[in-house]
Formats: C-alpha cells, sequence, structure tokens
C-alpha cells in the first residue's frame, strides 16, 4: 500500500511570495490533514478534510493560508504572501475515516528569507 | 496553552538498557494516547497507544503505561537498540465529533551502541 505523497520535500521563498503544497493521501482513506511543525514543537492542524469538505480549520490563519481538496482525493495547501514566521514542515496526514491514528507523509520543508 | 507536555527534549541510552519517554496532559477529556515516532526527513509514524479504560499496553519491546489520576504517561523501551534512536512525540484526542489528536513537543532519543 502506498503512502502519503507530498510534494515539494523542500522549498525556499522569500516574504511576501506564494507557495503551494501538494498531497495525495493513501487509497481510500477519507479524512485528510495539514499540518505544520515548527521546530522544536509538535505537529499543530492546521486544517482537516473530511471527504471534501471541511470539518476543522480553527487554527488556519485564513488571511494567508489557504486549501482545497478537489473530488475528496489530493489536497492543496496555498500560503500567500508568506511570512518569515511560516518557516516550518508542513506534513500532510490520511486517515480511514475520523481515526485517531493519522499516516503521515515525509513533509514539506519551507524556509521564508 | 501545550495541554500536552514532554519536559525532556532530549534522552540518552546505552543499548539494551531501558528507555523511559514521559508525557503528562492537562486537558481531563483526553481519553486515547498515542506515542509516535519520527525519523529525520520523515513524517511520524503511529508506534503504540492506549485507551484510558485501560492503564497498560504492550506491542513487542513497547509498553505505555497511563496513570489518569495524574494525568502521565510514558513510554517504555525494552531492551532498547540503535534503530530505536528517534523523535517520540506524545498524542491525546478526545475521541469526541472529529477526534483532534493534539501533539506534545518531543522528546529526542538516542540510543549509544
Amino acid at each position: 500500500e502506498a503512502g502519503v505523497a507530498q510534494s515539494p520535500r523542500y522549498k525556499i521563498i522569500e516574504k511576501r511570495q506564494s507557495v503551494a503544497f501538494w498531497c495525495n493521501p493513501i487509497s481510500g482513506h477519507a479524512t485528510l490533514y495539514w499540518y505544520q511543525q515548527i521546530l522544536g514543537q509538535g505537529p499543530k492542524l492546521l486544517i482537516q478534510f473530511q471527504n471534501n469538505g471541511v470539518v476543522d480549520d480553527s487554527q488556519l490563519p485564513k488571511d494567508r493560508f489557504s486549501a482545497e481538496r478537489l473530488k475528496g482525493v489530493d489536497s492543496t495547501l496555498k500560503i500567500q504572501p508568506a511570512k518569515l514566521e511560516d518557516s516550518a514542515v508542513y506534513l500532510c496526514a490520511s486517515s480511514r475515516g475520523a481515526d485517531t491514528v493519522r499516516y503521515f507523509g515525509a513533509g514539506t520543508r519551507l524556509s521564508v528569507l | 496553552d501545550q495541554q500536552v507536555k514532554q519536559n525532556s527534549p532530549s534522552l540518552s541510552v546505552q543499548e539494551g538498557r531501558i528507555s523511559i519517554l514521559n508525557c503528562d496532559y492537562t486537558n481531563s477529556m483526553f481519553d486515547y494516547f498515542l506515542w509516535y515516532k519520527k525519523y529525520p526527513a520523515e513524517g511520524p509514524t503511529f508506534l503504540i497507544s492506549i485507551s484510558s479504560i485501560k492503564d497498560k499496553n504492550e506491542d513487542g519491546r513497547f509498553t505505555v503505561f497511563l496513570n489518569k489520576s495524574a494525568k502521565h504517561l510514558s513510554l517504555h523501551i525494552v531492551p532498547s537498540q540503535p534503530g530505536d534512536s528517534a523523535v517520540y512525540f506524545c498524542a491525546a484526542s478526545d475521541r469526541g465529533g472529529y477526534q483532534k489528536v493534539t501533539f506534545g513537543t518531543g522528546t529526542k532519543l538516542q540510543v549509544i551502541p
């Protein structure tokens, strides 16, 4: 069974630029999550999708972050414009339903200069 | 507000000895607890979990203990192996609604050969 795929693995941008991350969850997993992990901290949930609907985006900075999950499969997370404090690893995860066990991708490491 | 705390950022243990990783939580609504392991440049992977109706769960070399009255859980690894060297995240969920999982800040375990 293929795992959660994410791209790109690394991205370096300057502040105020835009960036997008892509995630392909495990086949058949209805729930998809985007987490932000800042160095020295644990993963923080940004947004949770159930199929293609948002069920929790309470910690998503909506003035600059957006996410979508078209057709209930792949998802993209966008930051526009980026700030220095957005430097982090962005992890995508999926689960069969609203199960507690998440399966994580390798993440995208974003550096904002 | 850090609801899940891992107060030891790092731990070094000799190969073959026991590794004990600790975790404290503050939210009394948490009723399901998980440990994830993370290698560099990879996403976290699920290791072991425990429900609040239990006080111990064992899987091979890994045992998780839960003390609900103290709001404390620990992960024991016996015997420790060099391949166990990784960052370990404690996580907790209230299993209600969409089962939001809150992660701790992680403990970096180094097993010395």
